[in-house]
């Protein structure tokens, strides 16, 4: 079954502790990126990568990392989390268009994250 | 900086009712649109995409959205509405074709039965 996984789903964790959020997907994608979803805000792009070796930031990278060394892994790395980085993520992936740009993200299940 | 708004919040109809959700972004060049839904404790799944051609394109579940580029909007409707329906709906504009896909902040869409 074609589909982008993320674990752990759920995780509660202390301020300063760092932590990684692993995504995986089985589709040969190219492009992948990781959101934070928060009430009221939407979903905010954290990183996107269009390939392997190639990240660039989103809207809100602070406080993040990625890497991209394989295709179908991008993992989201917090090396020192805080509070204000509680909130819901998802990766997603998506293959190109002929044109460039995605045809559209296929979304992972998220993993709620609590830092206290 | 690029953004997109959908301006209605919070919108509760009754089952049959008709439904149009605004979606308006301000970027200025080329721009691929995007609606997802998330029914409720769910991932995020495409309801459609417009990259070009025909400006009204249709999706699943019934759904369809009209590109009115002068008016930069993509505004998502549906003839008849169904309780299933309740669940939150974004619109998502990628700006020329970089991977960087902007959310807006979401509509709640409640149907009564």
């Amino acid at each position: 079954e074609a589909q982008v996984t993320q674990n752990p789903r759920y995780l509660i964790t202390v301020t300063g502790k760092k932590l990684t959020v692993t995504c995986s997907q089985n589709m040969n994608h190219e492009y992948m990126s990781w959101y934070r979803q928060d009430p009221g805000l939407g979903l905010r792009q954290i990183y996107y990568s269009m390939n392997v070796e190639v990240t660039d930031k989103g809207d809100v990278p602070e406080g993040y990392k990625v890497s991209r060394k394989e295709k179908r892994n991008f993992p989201l790395i917090l090396e020192s989390p805080s509070p204000n980085q509680t909130s819901l993520y998802f990766c997603a992936s998506s293959s190109p268009r002929a044109r460039g740009g995605i045809d559209g993200y296929t979304f992972g299940s998220g993993t709620r994250l609590t830092v206290v | 900086a690029q953004s997109v708004s959908q301006h209605n919040h919070h919108v509760i109809l009754s089952e049959a009712a008709s439904l149009e959700l605004g979606c308006n972004y301000s970027y200025g060049g080329t721009v691929n649109l995007f609606w997802y839904v998330q029914y409720p404790g769910q991932h995020l799944q495409l309801l459609l995409k417009y990259f070009s051609g025909d400006p009204l394109v249709k999706g699943i579940k019934g759904f369809e959205a009209e590109f009115i580029k002068s008016k930069f909007s993509f505004n998502l409707r549906k003839p008849s509405v169904q309780w299933s329906d309740t669940a939150e709906y974004f619109c998502a504009v990628e700006s020329g074709n970089t991977g960087k896909l902007i959310f807006g902040q979401g509509t709640t869409l409640q149907v009564k039965p």
